[in-house]
């Protein structure tokens, strides 16, 4: 079946302007997280979402950052007032129920100039 | 707090010889811990997870890792080297009751020379 997708898989943008970053997940699956992966930061946990539960945003560097998932499937990553250090690629993964495993996305790579 | 490290940023190996990628990890509770490769441009893919069953754990493309709770490693291994092989190498722990969310190593960049 399917993969999870993500949308776009390239983004350019100037530094100030608002982007949304989209992420299909497995169909079924009830977990997704948004992980992030910077020259310097490595691959970093971003935030996840399990079912109708309240999201963990432990992981959100700015409150420029924000998502949400909509009737438990799509997910859009919002970035505002974007900043040249938010150039990174922008991974999404979800799992069947959150003590499983997670499948990634082929992540969208932001670029701010 | 759960952390990962991995030794070398950059491994060069020939083929047919064998792959060692190193990883250590902190966690406070019993970890799941996970190999993902990532190639060009693409997305991470599950090598092998161990979550507290057979300490050693086969993966795919002929991959292997041995969980050691004494030296808190769980390092890849792969018997012998193929062209194919040359991608990024990330470890990752997670823990069950943070909602399974991943810490990553640093990751492994292994390159494979004819």
């Amino acid at each position: 079946g399917a993969g999870v997708s993500q949308s776009p898989s390239n983004k350019v943008t100037e530094k100030g302007k608002d982007v949304e970053l989209r992420c299909d997940p497995i169909s079924g699956h009830t977990a997704l997280y948004w992980y992030r992966q910077s020259l310097g930061q490595g691959l970093e946990f971003l935030i996840y979402f399990q079912g109708n539960s309240a999201p963990d945003k432990s992981g959100l560097p700015s409150d420029r950052f924000s998502a949400e998932r909509t009737g438990g499937s799509v997910s859009t990553l919002t970035i505002q007032r974007t900043q040249q250090e938010d150039s990174a690629v922008y991974l999404c993964a979800s799992s069947r129920t959150g003590l499983e495993t997670q499948y990634f996305g082929p992540g969208t790579r932001l670029l701010v100039l | 707090a759960q952390s990962v490290t991995q030794l070398g940023s950059h491994v060069s190996v020939s083929e047919g010889a064998l792959v060692l990628l190193r990883c250590n990890y902190s966690s406070s509770v019993p970890p799941y811990l996970f190999w993902y490769v990532q190639y060009p441009n693409q997305g991470l893919q599950l090598l092998l997870k161990y979550t507290s069953a057979a300490t050693l754990v086969k993966g795919i493309n002929g991959f292997e890792a041995e969980f050691k709770k004494s030296e808190t490693s769980f390092h890849l291994t792969k018997p012998s080297a193929h062209m194919s092989d040359a991608a990024e190498y990330f470890c990752a722990v997670s823990e069950r009751a943070a909602g399974n969310k991943l810490t990553f190593g640093g990751g492994t960049r292994v390159l494979v020379k004819p």
